[in-house]
């Protein structure tokens, strides 16, 4: 299957920061991205949807003014963590699919941002 | 709205024997996709296997099996001849089509499948 990439694989920074997770398709190019939020033991859920080139749809309850994505070509798309707590420490993962096509979702390794 | 139910929170099976993950869904949409991904400790998700909703023949990859029934809305996962490394937290996860905002993908709670030798 489709190869999706995503960096770091984990990090950690000090309450206040800001930080950026990239996610690429890296042997297709995705028309929409997604990402998704996992606490321990939980189910993912979805943060937002985004389409190149055009804003992302937030989820109900995501603030889009803490997490910043920017879907700026076909093979990347960013999420950015602003002014981070220790309630942001979660594991992310972004998904994307080539288009519109009903089939197969690729998903990156995932991220686990942690929090101090 | 597009709902997605797993009721068992964890299941235990001996190696060797067939193990079925059961998942319902709920959704107004005619054409929808029904999908099941398996995810080990690492965190990564693996596709297991996707069944459409006009699919008339159940989907098979392998050992994995979707045993659809449209009219019971259920899409339950059977694993044949199970291994120690099948074990991992197991999601269902649906897409609808048209519908403005129905092309997300909605996951279950997911059932963590413990395979002992």
């Amino acid at each position: 299957g489709a190869v999706v990439s995503q960096h770091p694989s984990w990090v950690i920074c000090k309450s206040g920061t800001s930080v950026k997770i990239e996610c690429r398709s890296l042997d297709f190019q995705a028309t929409t991205m997604f990402w998704y939020r996992q606490f321990p033991k939980q189910s993912l859920m979805l943060m937002a949807t985004s389409n190149e080139g055009s804003k992302a749809t937030y989820e109900q309850g995501v603030e889009k003014d803490k997490f910043l994505i920017n879907h700026a070509s076909l093979t990347l798309s960013t999420l950015t963590v602003t002014s981070a707590h220790p309630e942001d420490s979660s594991f992310y993962i972004c998904s994307a699919r080539p288009g519109l096509a009903m089939g197969e979702q690729y998903f990156g390794p995932g991220t686990r941002l942690t929090v101090t | 709205a597009q709902k997605i139910t797993q009721t068992q929170p964890g299941m235990f099976v001996q190696e060797k024997e067939a193990v079925t993950l059961d998942c319902t869904y709920d959704t107004s949409d005619q054409s929808y996709g029904l999908f099941w991904y398996k995810q080990p400790s690492s965190g990564e998700m693996i596709f297991l296997i996707y069944q459409g909703s006009y699919d008339e023949q159940n989907a098979t990859e392998g050992r994995y099996s979707l045993n659809f029934q449209k009219a019971r809305k259920s899409a339950n996962l059977v694993i044949s001849a199970s291994q120690l490394g099948d074990s991992a937290m197991y999601f269902c996860a649906m897409r609808g089509w048209i519908i403005q905002g129905a092309q997300k993908l909605v996951f279950g709670q997911g059932t963590r499948l413990t395979i002992n030798p």
